[in-house]
Parts: C-alpha cells; structure tokens; sequence
C-alpha cells in the first residue's frame, strides 16, 4: 500500500495569509488523491479529490489542490486563509487502499 | 440512510470487557473501511471490506480486534479484552465503488479503556 508523507505537523499563520500544505505519495501508477478536513470536534469532510484530467483541483470553500505527477505530490493551497480554517487536514491516496497521511494541524490567528 | 452511521457515539468500558462497534454504511456502496484516530495521531487503517471479496486485515493491531460484514451493509468491529492503549475515535468510512468517489465518513465512536 501506499506510503502518504504530510511535510508540516504544525502550521500557524494570521488570516489572509497564503496556505499551501504539502503531501507526497510513495509510488506511482494510477492513484486516486483526496483531501480531507476536521474541524474541532466535527468528522471527516472531503475537500476534494483528483482522479484524472485537470491536474489543478478546485475544491470546497476556496480550497485548491495540483497533481504533480512526477514529483507524487498532492499539495494543498488557498489563497487566503481564515479564522474558521482552523482545522486539522489529511491527504490521502488510494491505489487499491485507502491510504492516510499523518494529519497537519492548521491554526489560523484572527 | 443519507450519510454512514456508526453507533455507539461513545462507549466507556471496563479493562478486559469486550465491546462492539457498529457501522451502517450508505445503502448501496460496496466499499467499507474502519480506521483508528488516536490523540495527536493520524489515522491508523485498521480493515477494508469490498463487495464479497476477502477483507483485508492487515491494519488490525492484535488478534483481539476482528470486525465482520453482514450481507454487504453493516459492519461490526470487535475489541476483545480491551485494553488502554485502545482507547481512540474508531471510525468507519463507505464507498460506492472500489476506487472511492470520495469517502464518506461516520462521526465515528469515542472509545475509553478505564
């Protein structure tokens, strides 16, 4: 199964600034990526998710994702974060399992 | 149902009981995971169910944990003789297909080992 690295535990920043989180899987092939977001003391959300064409994703509540597929990463990014931003986020990779990076906690300073 | 429903929300129990852990996937979808999130943790796989195929087991951490799938819908995970390091959100995920059109998760059930 897949190997999913999350590059950041730990990202603090003030809103308005730019969030770009990085997620890197271990081999290739035909993979299916997400990203998943928990809010404090909610369940897992989709974000979104890349299955093919467009390597640059467009999600939920201003949320971006690109598909580099010779570097095997799936990084996160939006433009300009707010306070209801604070969450913990998960990339995930699914080959033929459904694979889950360690989480990086987001907070964002009002 | 509208979403995937895993009951109970919480489940205190003693060291040594056993418990189960349910979950109703969405009506229809073959794909069903239960993961395990521990505090400061990522999620942890723990088994995989797809249609009539063999359940991949491999992300049980003990013989003490084994889960079923009744009928292709609901899904029971077993904790035999709890213990503390047990303790954790167990959560259960469905999928309409092999390859997942995005998961849906389950709020998940809290369990405390005491």
């Amino acid at each position: 199964a897949q190997s999913v690295s999350q590059h950041n535990h730990h990202v603090i920043l003030s809103e308005a600034a730019s969030l770009e989180l990085g997620c890197n899987y271990s081999y290739g092939g035909t993979v299916n990526l997400f990203w998943y977001v928990q809010y404090p003391g909610q369940h897992l959300q989709l974000l979104l998710k890349y299955f093919s064409g467009d390597p640059l994703v467009k999600g939920i509540k201003g949320f971006e994702a690109e598909f580099i597929k010779s570097k095997f990463s799936f990084n996160l990014r939006k433009p300009s974060v707010q306070w209801s931003d604070t969450a913990e986020y998960f990339c995930a990779v699914n080959d033929y399992k459904l694979s889950f990076g360690a989480g990086t906690t987001v907070t964002v300073r009002a | 149902g509208a979403g995937v429903s895993q009951s109970p929300s919480n489940k205190v129990t003693e060291k040594g009981k056993d418990v189960e852990l349910r979950c109703d996937p969405i009506s229809g979808h073959t794909a069903l995971y239960w993961y395990r999130q521990s505090l400061g943790q990522g999620l942890e796989f723990l088994i995989y169910f797809q249609g009539n195929s063999a359940p991949d087991k491999s992300g049980l951490p003990s013989d003490r944990f084994s889960a079923e799938r009744t009928g292709g819908s609901v899904s029971t995970l077993t904790i035999q003789r709890t213990q503390q390091e047990d303790s954790a959100v167990y959560l259960c995920a469905s999928s309409p297909r092999e390859r997942g059109d995005g998961y849906t998760f389950g709020s998940g059930t809290r369990l405390t080992v005491v």
